[in-house]
């Protein structure tokens, strides 16, 4: 089974924190994905890679920027953090077709 | 631009009960169709995945069908259980790298 990890469930960080969220999978996948989930407003892409070192915008990439080293790891790095980014956050990944997801990190910007 | 609509936000009906979940999508140039559910504060769990070429798609007691030129998607549900509340949502990859998800139907089946 493909397996995507996300290091945290819950964070809690406190405002001009620079943060980091990393996600892991485990089968080779050359796409992966950050999302945010919010009440009202759905999933909204962050950011995307579609290889090592190669990364576009979503949607929403204010605030945000991304690292992708190894392919298997694909990091969020919120540079300053603050109370409007409280938020679930979700990982994804996938090949051409299916796509995986994370079980979701719960990050308190406080 | 994609944009993709689920109806109704919100389904309550009674243990056993067969139901239909709807997603509809705005432009029918897609590669494929993928139908998640999420529990509360949970990440998301692949259910299905509907190619463009395929009409539908089948696991257990689930069905999920795909009409690209009407731009609709349903997702059947047979002899619903408890276990099944959670909202459902719909993704549509219309492109290399981006899917667009709708807004989720919360389903709720009642003991």
């Amino acid at each position: 089974d493909v397996k995507v990890t996300q290091s945290s469930r819950y964070l809690v960080k406190r405002t001009g924190e620079k943060v980091f969220l990393e996600c892991v999978q485990d089968m080779d996948h050359e796409n992966m994905f950050w999302y945010r989930q919010d009440p009202g407003l759905g999933l909204r892409l962050i950011y995307f890679s579609y290889d090592v070192k190669m990364k576009e915008k979503g949607d929403i990439p204010e605030g945000y920027s991304v690292s992708r080293e190894k392919k298997e790891r694909f990091s969020l790095i919120l540079e300053s953090a603050s109370t409007n980014q409280t938020s679930m956050y979700l990982c994804a990944s996938r090949r051409t077709g299916e796509a995986f997801f994370g079980q979701g990190t719960r990050l308190t910007v406080v | 631009k994609q944009e993709v609509t689920q109806i109704p936000a919100a389904l309550s009906v009674p243990e056993g009960e067969n139901l239909v979940l709807n997603c509809s999508f705005t432009d029918s140039a897609i590669y494929n169709l993928q139908w998640f559910r999420q529990d509360p504060g949970k990440g998301l769990t692949s259910l299905l995945l509907i190619q463009s070429s395929q009409r539908e798609q089948t696991s257990g007691r689930l069905n999920a069908s795909l009409d690209k030129s009407s731009g609709r998607s349903t997702l059947y549900i047979a002899a619903s259980q408890p276990g099944d509340s959670a909202t459902y949502l719909c993704a549509v990859d219309s492109s290399a790298s981006k899917i667009i998800f709708g807004s989720g139907t919360r389903l709720s089946i009642r003991p």
